[in-house]
């Protein structure tokens, strides 16, 4: 079945600790996305790329870092530096950026939590 | 800048009919689409309107008006399994690929 996958779905961070968060799509899709949803909250984006090798700031990249070394894959790592870390991440895929209007797929998600 | 308002949340009884306003500002547009989000889950796509006048898709219905920056999602013959929040979203500037912008969301209560 084709879909993106995140990892873990709950994860906790100690002070000071760097974590990351895992999302792999096997839709073939060119784009990716990272949000973070706030309690009552809508989406904002941290990062997002385009294409392999190349990726761009959200709304709200300070103190996350990603990559994207493969098509399927865009980690996103939460640093230190992310003082208010705890949000449940939703990493989506789009076809392309090319079209005017591309449907963005999400997955499950991966709340986390400061300890 | 990109902004869009939505209510915060809305209450409706099974069977009824239910509007979800959302009004936008936007310095370029490429369309208004919808999202639905369970508690706790993935926000799944419902629609997209590109143009002005009404889309239909099974008991949803989505409406855009580009002069009044102004679109709405109509839900009809309402069940339980409708309470979720509701996101409407914009594109973000035609440089930033499929950026997208969200709403602060409504939270539909579809009450027995």
């Amino acid at each position: 079945d084709g879909g993106i996958t995140q990892s873990p779905k709950y994860l906790f961070r100690k002070e000071g600790q760097n974590v990351t968060l895992s999302c792999e799509q096997n839709l073939n899709h060119d784009a990716m996305y990272w949000y973070r949803q706030d309690p009552g909250q809508g989406l904002r984006l941290i990062y997002y790329s385009q294409i392999v090798n190349d990726f761009q700031k959200g709304d709200i990249a300070e103190g996350y870092s990603v990559s994207r070394e493969k098509k399927e894959s865009f980690p996103l790592t939460v640093t230190s530096a992310q003082k208010n870390p705890t949000a449940f991440y939703l990493c989506a895929s789009s076809i392309s950026v090319t079209g005017v209007f591309e449907t963005q797929y999400f997955g499950p998600g991966t709340r986390l939590l400061v300890l | 800048g990109q902004s869009l308002e939505q209510p915060s949340e809305v209450t409706a009884v099974e069977g009824a009919i239910v509007q979800i306003n959302c009004t936008y500002q936007t310095s370029g547009f490429y369309g208004l689409s919808w999202y639905q989000q369970h508690d706790g889950g993935a926000p799944t796509f419902l629609s997209y309107n590109a143009l002005d006048g009404l889309e239909e898709t099974g008991r949803f219905s989505s409406f855009l008006s580009r002069s009044d920056s102004y679109g709405y999602l109509l839900l009809q013959e309402l069940q339980m399994k409708d309470s979720a929040s509701y996101f409407c979203a914009v594109r973000g500037e035609y440089n930033q690929g499929g950026k997208l912008i969200f709403g602060q969301g409504t939270e539909l209560s579809v009450k027995p």
